[in-house]
C-alpha cells in the first residue's frame, strides 16, 4: 500500500499561475524525489531532495523538504499547458534502494 | 541505449494465463526496479536488482509472481495463472551508483489487462 499522501489529488489552474502540490510520508527517507507522468511518456524524474536539504530549486520548480513534519512541496511557477500531468513525490527508504510513491496530484493547465 | 524499454507495450491475457514482460535496463545500470501502478494510484515496489542478485522483492503480491535477472542485464517479471487483479501497469527502472544517488530512470511500461 501507499505510504506517501499527495494534497490535492486534482488540481487545475490557469496557464501562467503557480501550481502548489504537497506531499507527506510515514518512514524515514534518505531523499525525496518528485516525478511526473504523462499519458504518453509514461514517469520522469524532475528534482531530488536529499535529507539533510531543505530547498531546492531547478528552472521553474521548487522544492522544500521538511523532515520534522515529514513533508514536501513542489512548487511549479509561471506554469505552462504541456506541465498538464499526474505528478508523484516518491520517498527512498533509509536502508532500502525501493521509492515508495505517494497517490499522485493531477494537475491540469488551463490555456 | 538511450533509455529503458519494456515489452510487450501492451499486454491481454485471459484469466489463468502465464505472462511475461520483458525490461533492458539502460546499458551500464546496475539497479533495476519493478513497480506495478493500478489506475489512478501511484506505482508500487514489487522487488530490486543489483546485478544478477535479487535484493528485495518483499513487495511482490504473491508467488505467482517471480522475477529474474540472470545476466545482470534484462529482466523478466512473469506473473502465473493470472487474475483479474493483477491488471495494471507494470513499470520497470534502472538506476547507476554512480549516478546521482539513486535518481531512477523509467521506462514507459507494459499495461497488462486480465479478462
Amino acid at each position: 500500500s501507499q505510504q506517501g499522501e499527495e494534497d490535492p489529488q486534482a488540481l487545475s489552474i490557469q496557464e501562467g499561475e503557480n501550481a502548489t502540490m504537497n506531499c507527506s510520508y510515514k518512514t524515514s527517507i534518505n531523499n525525496l524525489q518528485w516525478y511526473r507522468q504523462n499519458s504518453g511518456r509514461g514517469l520522469v524524474h524532475l528534482i531530488l531532495i536529499r535529507s539533510n536539504e531543505r530547498e531546492k530549486h531547478s528552472g521553474r520548480l521548487r522544492v522544500t523538504l521538511d523532515t520534522s513534519k515529514k513533508s514536501s512541496s513542489l512548487l511549479i511557477t509561471a506554469s505552462r499547458a504541456a506541465d498538464t500531468a499526474s505528478y508523484f513525490c516518491a520517498g527512498l527508504i533509509q536502508g532500502a534502494q525501493k521509492l515508495v510513491f505517494g497517490q499522485g496530484t493531477r494537475l491540469t493547465i488551463n490555456p | 541505449g538511450a533509455g529503458v524499454s519494456q515489452s510487450p507495450r501492451y499486454k491481454v491475457a485471459k484469466r489463468g494465463q502465464d505472462v511475461a514482460l520483458r525490461c533492458d535496463p539502460i546499458s551500464g545500470h546496475v539497479s533495476l526496479f519493478w513497480y506495478q501502478q493500478a489506475l489512478g494510484q501511484g506505482p508500487e515496489f514489487l522487488t530490486y536488482f543489483q546485478n544478477e542478485a535479487q535484493l528485495d522483492k518483499s513487495g511482490l503480491p504473491s508467488d505467482r509472481f517471480f522475477a529474474e535477472r540472470p545476466e545482470g542485464s534484462v529482466s523478466t517479471l512473469k506473473i502465473q495463472r493470472t487474475q483479474q487483479e493483477d491488471s495494471a501497469v507494470y513499470l520497470c527502472a534502472s538506476s547507476s551508483l554512480r549516478g546521482p544517488p539513486y535518481e531512477q530512470y523509467f521506462g514507459p511500461g507494459t499495461r497488462l489487462t486480465v479478462t
